[in-house]
């Protein structure tokens, strides 16, 4: 199975740019997605396909990609943006679940 | 609006079973493959079981496999997750989710399923 690593924290001043990582093998051969989840309530779709943004979500959102890690990126953090974060993707009738992160904007 | 609500959560002991349903409307149930996510206390998502659109296929995580069913029922727009032999470490909220197709995902709200003499 596969596994994918995610920092536990990451802090940011509001205005900053906060950048989170996820590395794991399987992410040499197949996108990733990445989802918020704010507590108490269901996680939300803010990246797939490595870089791309759903509909709603706002710009400040962005993905990147390279070889085994995929990177989140919120450029400009707000306050709304303080979340947990986790990176997923599957391959071979895998699905795995990054570790999470949590972003605190302060 | 798509709406994905799960049902069936409680409190069981050790060794019990518990079956739960998520009542899916607003899409076509019937085109897509359904997860079965869950959190336990103060950690983080894991992925616990896939059904493929038509239930041909279905695929568990390590840690439930023998133990947990995945089924679905099209024409009630349902998905099911059979829980058997449950372990402590099983409490968690349940969430159905549609993910990994396209630009859209869907999530319920999720059910909370504790394990406890």
């Amino acid at each position: 199975s596969y596994e994918l690593t995610q920092p536990s924290s990451v802090s940011v001043s509001p205005g900053q740019t906060a950048r989170i990582t996820c590395s794991g093998d399987v992410l040499a051969k197949k996108y990733a997605r990445w989802f918020q989840q704010k507590p108490g309530q269901a996680p939300v779709l803010v990246i797939y396909k490595d870089s791309e943004r759903p509909s709603g979500i706002p710009e400040r959102f962005s993905g990147s990609s390279s070889g085994t890690t995929v990177t989140l990126t919120i450029s400009g953090a707000q306050v709304e943006d303080e979340a947990d974060y986790y990176c997923y993707s599957a391959a071979d009738n895998n699905y795995v679940f990054g570790t999470g992160t949590k972003v605190t904007v302060l | 609006q798509v709406q994905l609500v799960e049902s069936g959560g409680g409190v069981v002991q050790p060794g019990g079973s518990l079956r739960l349903s998520c009542a899916a409307s607003g899409f076509t149930f019937s085109s897509y493959g359904m997860h079965w996510v869950r959190q336990a206390p103060g950690k983080g998502l894991e992925w616990v079981a896939f059904i493929r659109y038509d239930g041909s296929n279905k695929y568990y995580a390590d840690s439930v496999k023998g133990r947990f069913t995945i089924s679905r029922d099209n024409s009630k727009n349902t998905l099911y997750l059979q829980m058997n032999s449950l372990r402590a470490e099983d409490t968690a909220v349940y969430y159905c989710a549609k993910v990994g197709d396209g630009d859209t995902d869907y999530w319920g709200q999720g059910t909370l399923v504790t394990v406890s003499s």
